[in-house]
């Protein structure tokens, strides 16, 4: 089955600043790469994705960055702000046949005012 | 834009009592699933279910079991409930193998 690994598990930014969070899977024939953003008391809210025949997109202030070869994949926030502050999980398929998802063990991210 | 819908949103039982969580998909969603996310935990995979058949199974007890129904609405059944049930559920769904969107989750809390 996948396996994913993210890092790191907590991350604090002043406010402005880029937050990067970075994630490695284990199966090479992975190739649907979602990121979500949980709010406390909240479900994860899908806030962008990536296939694996794109190595990168844009969504405003977040990018995903795919590298196949290494199987990983990054998440970027540029300008964050307050309301950005959040736990982020990545996430990967479990196999290829279905769509059942294994998630990452989520970034806490702070954003200080 | 419509969201998946679960019910009830909190939910009190004891210990070797049954449970009930009903799930709503997104309109023209055809696949449900569901997560169990203990505290300081991420999800993880239940179950799926793709036009109403069983599509994957993951770590679910055999204690828990699921359906989706004829017009793609799911519920999760949950029997002699011990307190390591205690957690949040979610519902995702999709259309087909598209992004799976969550819905707000259900708060067991086994007593």
């Amino acid at each position: 089955g996948e396996n994913v690994e993210q890092h790191p598990s907590t991350l604090s930014v002043q406010e402005g600043d880029s937050a990067v969070i970075k994630c490695t899977y284990s199966d090479s024939a992975s190739n649907y790469f979602p990121w979500y953003k949980q709010e406390l008391g909240k479900g994860p809210q899908l806030i962008i994705d990536i296939r694996s025949n794109v190595g990168e997109k844009k969504d405003q202030r977040i990018a995903v960055t795919l590298n196949k070869t290494a199987k990983h994949f990054s998440l970027h926030i540029t300008e964050t702000q307050p309301e950005d502050s959040a736990v982020y999980f990545c996430a990967a398929p479990n196999n290829n046949a279905g769509n059942m998802l294994t998630f990452g063990g989520g970034t806490r991210l702070m954003v200080k005012p | 834009a419509a969201g998946v819908i679960q019910s009830p949103r909190h939910l009190i039982k004891e210990k070797r009592e049954t449970a009930t969580l009903k799930c709503y998909p997104i309109p023209r969603h055809d696949t449900v699933y569901w997560y169990q996310q203990g505290p300081g935990q991420d999800p993880q995979f239940l179950i799926s279910f793709y036009e109403k058949m069983q599509s994957d199974k993951g770590s679910i007890p055999d204690r828990f079991s699921a359906q989706q129904f004829s017009d793609y609405h799911s519920e999760l059944n949950m029997s002699s409930l011990e307190l390591g049930d205690s957690a949040l559920y979610f519902c995702a769904s999709s259309l087909g193998r598209g992004g799976q969107y969550f819905g707000p989750g259900t708060r067991l809390t086994v007593t």
